[in-house]
């Protein structure tokens, strides 16, 4: 399976400030997704970054607060913007691969852990 | 829309034993896929197990197995021989089949929260 890396790792910021977080995969992928994991809860699916066109968000994401970029096939970033404290949460960035043999999985980056004060 | 339900918030085992997670979901689709995530405390999202659903057989991983019922739209993760580095929370989630629009998202359930004991 691809190699994903995140950066930052985690870090804390204060509120009305803006956070990019950057996704690197080791190999291209057809599929690469952000999702948020808020403290003690679930994974919630932020939106699909296309390459190439604008990313496709999920009911209760917009854009102007989370704007994504997927220039190629083995990068995104996702930016949080004018942040408060009710953003303080894992954001986590996935991939999934078509291959031959088994694929529709996803794989998932090691996470960044922000926390707004 | 579909739904992933894991009604049991935390679980515990003793080292060495068996331990069942259920899971159970909803859907209209003949075909999708199932998996188990594991996230232990370092955050990272490991995959488990995976199950496609037009597959009879049981998807088995090791010490992990599920228990795949289609028909009751259950799928329940199996881990035998509990190990202390089994510690985590574990998440079912569903796919849909294909590419496009919403059937290449992941929905999850709520988690359960697993401590083996030693």
């Amino acid at each position: 399976s691809a190699v994903i890396s995140q950066k930052p790792s985690r870090d804390i910021c204060q509120r009305g400030t803006s956070l990019t977080i950057q996704c690197q995969v080791d190999s291209q992928v057809t599929m690469m997704f952000w999702y948020r994991q808020q403290p003690g809860q679930s994974l919630t699916l932020i939106a699909t970054a296309n390459q190439g066109s604008e990313a496709t968000y999920e009911s209760g994401f917009v854009i102007d607060k989370f704007p994504i970029s997927r220039p190629n096939l083995t990068f995104s970033t996702l930016t949080v913007s004018n942040m408060s404290p009710e953003d303080s949460s894992i954001y986590l960035c996935s991939v999934e691969e078509i291959v031959a043999g088994p694929g529709e999985t996803q794989y998932f980056g090691p996470g960044t852990r922000l926390l707004v004060l | 829309a579909q739904t992933v339900t894991q009604s049991q918030p935390e679980m515990s085992v003793q080292e060495a034993e068996t331990v069942t997670l259920s899971c159970t979901y909803d859907t209209s689709e003949n075909n999708y896929y199932l998996f188990w995530y594991k996230q232990p405390p370092s955050r990272q999202m490991i995959l488990v197990i995976r199950q496609e659903a037009y597959k009879q057989q049981n998807a088995t991983e090791n010490r992990f197995s599920v228990n795949f019922q289609k028909a009751a739209k259950s799928f329940s993760l199996k881990i035998s021989d509990s190990q202390l580095g089994d510690t985590a929370m574990y998440f079912c989630a569903f796919r849909g089949w294909g590419y496009g629009g919403s059937q290449g998202n992941l929905i999850f359930g709520k988690g359960t929260k697993l401590s083996v004991k030693p």
